[in-house]
């Protein structure tokens, strides 16, 4: 079975552009959430869906981040436009229907804003 | 307002020996806590889950346990080896099933 799959493992963009993340979940898992590890930091809670609804986006910086998830499959988290601060490892997470399951993560992107 | 505490913040033993990580949390409302590690420039890696009501789990030479009318938990390594230098980082899942994440302990095990 696939592991959640993140992309790009890195990204390098020039402050105002845009930026792109995708999350791949494990296949069934109903939960997916979106974590960020800014330099220096603990990592920090960005947003949960269950399914395609967003269960919980409190912990979402601003409305330069955008999250998606189609169809509760897979979910794009979109920064626009990207600051100097948003640098950072973004992590996704998903866990099976039960949400107190553990939750898998991907292996990140990590993003520099320049 | 939850707070995850980790202590040390590094630790640098010789191997073979036996250590234990320390996590605090300030809310004893919690659903489950995990233990993570993070190796230089990868992703994270689960390694024990303990469910709220549980105390402990066990996994090889690593044993996790959960006093949560405390907020504490432990993460105890035995004989450790070169290969468990890592990052260390203990995470809790609360009653908006966030997880809330320590800053994490680096650890280095030196031949």
């Amino acid at each position: 079975e696939a592991g959640v799959t993140q992309f790009p493992s890195h990204s390098v963009i020039e402050k105002g552009q845009t930026v792109t993340l995708r999350c791949d979940p494990i296949s069934g898992h109903d939960n997916l959430y979106w974590y960020r590890r800014v330099m220096g930091k603990e990592i920090k809670f960005l947003l949960h869906f269950v399914k395609e609804s967003k269960q919980d986006e409190s912990g979402m910086p601003n409305n330069r981040f955008l999250a998606e998830r189609t169809g509760g499959t897979y979910s794009t988290l979109k920064v626009q436009p990207a600051e100097l601060e948003d640098s950072g490892v973004y992590f996704c997470a998903s866990s099976p229907r039960v949400v107190t399951y553990e939750q898998y993560f991907g292996p990140g992107t990590r993003l520099t804003v320049t | 307002k939850q707070e995850v505490t980790q202590i040390p913040a590094a630790l640098s033993v010789p191997e073979g020996e036996n250590l234990v990580l320390n996590c605090s949390f300030t809310d004893s409302a919690i659903y489950n806590l995990q233990w993570f590690r993070q190796d230089p420039g990868k992703g994270l890696t689960s390694l024990l889950l303990i469910q709220s009501s549980q105390r402990e789990q066990t996994s090889g030479r690593l044993n996790a346990s959960l006093d949560k009318s405390s907020g504490r938990s432990t993460l105890y390594i035995a004989a450790s080896q070169p290969g468990d230098s890592a990052t260390y980082l203990c995470a809790v899942m609360g009653s908006n099933y966030q997880l809330i994440w320590g800053a994490g302990t680096k650890l280095i095990i030196k031949p």
